[in-house]
């Protein structure tokens, strides 16, 4: 298995221009996650998608930040206008689930996209 | 305000001794704890984890502790190889509480084995 596929592996753009983020999660992996990773916050959860359906998107911080999952083997994160202080890079991760207490619960992050909004 | 902190931004040790990494929780809630090491240019991947009914669990080099009481855990790397240099990140989940995907993660701990 390739793992989790991430596209772009960077991106820089100017401030005002929409980003769009790419991922492809290990085939059969159910469960899918964006995460931010920034010196000040660290790695945080942005959205979760569970059957391609967004479960929880708490972490999304403003509307210029939407994130869709049209089918089990492809995500989108869109960041429209983007700003300078949305650089970070951009994990997706996957998950094949598992439910109840104790239970394993590994994700498998892809390499990353490395935002840079001048 | 940070559930999971690793107040050790970096640590830096001889190759052959012990690395010994800390994290602290304050959710009581948490009952699922992982560690993840990540590589430049690379994602997080999946190192060990512990159950909260537990107080120790070994891999091969890697034993990660918990202590439920002083909400605290340690990753354990003996002996310690250049190989193992990488940020390393300490996760919580609340498995018992209908969230058991999201992970909670440090801000993570820079780890250099001097050879």
């Amino acid at each position: 298995d390739a793992g989790v596929i991430q596209s772009p592996r960077h991106e820089v753009t100017e401030m005002g221009q929409e980003v769009t983020l790419r991922c492809k999660p290990i085939s059969g992996h159910n469960s899918l996650f964006w995460y931010r990773q920034t010196m000040m916050r660290g790695l945080e959860l942005l959205i979760y998608f569970n059957n391609n359906v967004p479960i929880d998107d708490s972490g999304m911080p403003e509307d210029r930040f939407s994130a869709k999952m049209p089918n089990a083997s492809f995500s989108t994160l869109k960041i429209q206008p983007s700003e300078p202080r949305d650089s970070a890079v951009y994990f997706c991760a996957s998950w094949g689930g598992g439910t109840g207490v104790h239970t394993y619960n590994e994700q498998f992050f892809g390499p990353g996209t490395r935002l840079t909004v001048l | 305000d940070q559930q999971v902190k690793q107040n050790s931004p970096s640590l830096s040790v001889q190759e052959g001794r012990i690395s010994i990494l800390n994290c602290d929780y304050t959710n009581s809630m948490f009952d699922y704890f992982l560690w993840y090491k990540k590589y430049p240019a690379e994602g997080p991947t999946f190192l060990i984890s512990i159950s909260s009914i537990k107080d120790k669990n070994e891999d091969g080099r890697f034993t990660v502790f918990l202590n439920k009481s002083a909400k605290h855990l340690s990753l354990h790397i003996v002996p310690s190889q250049p190989g193992d240099s990488a940020v390393y990140f300490c996760a919580a989940s609340d498995m018992g509480g209908g969230s058991n995907y999201k992970l909670t993660f440090g801000k993570g701990t820079l780890l250099t084995v001097n050879p």
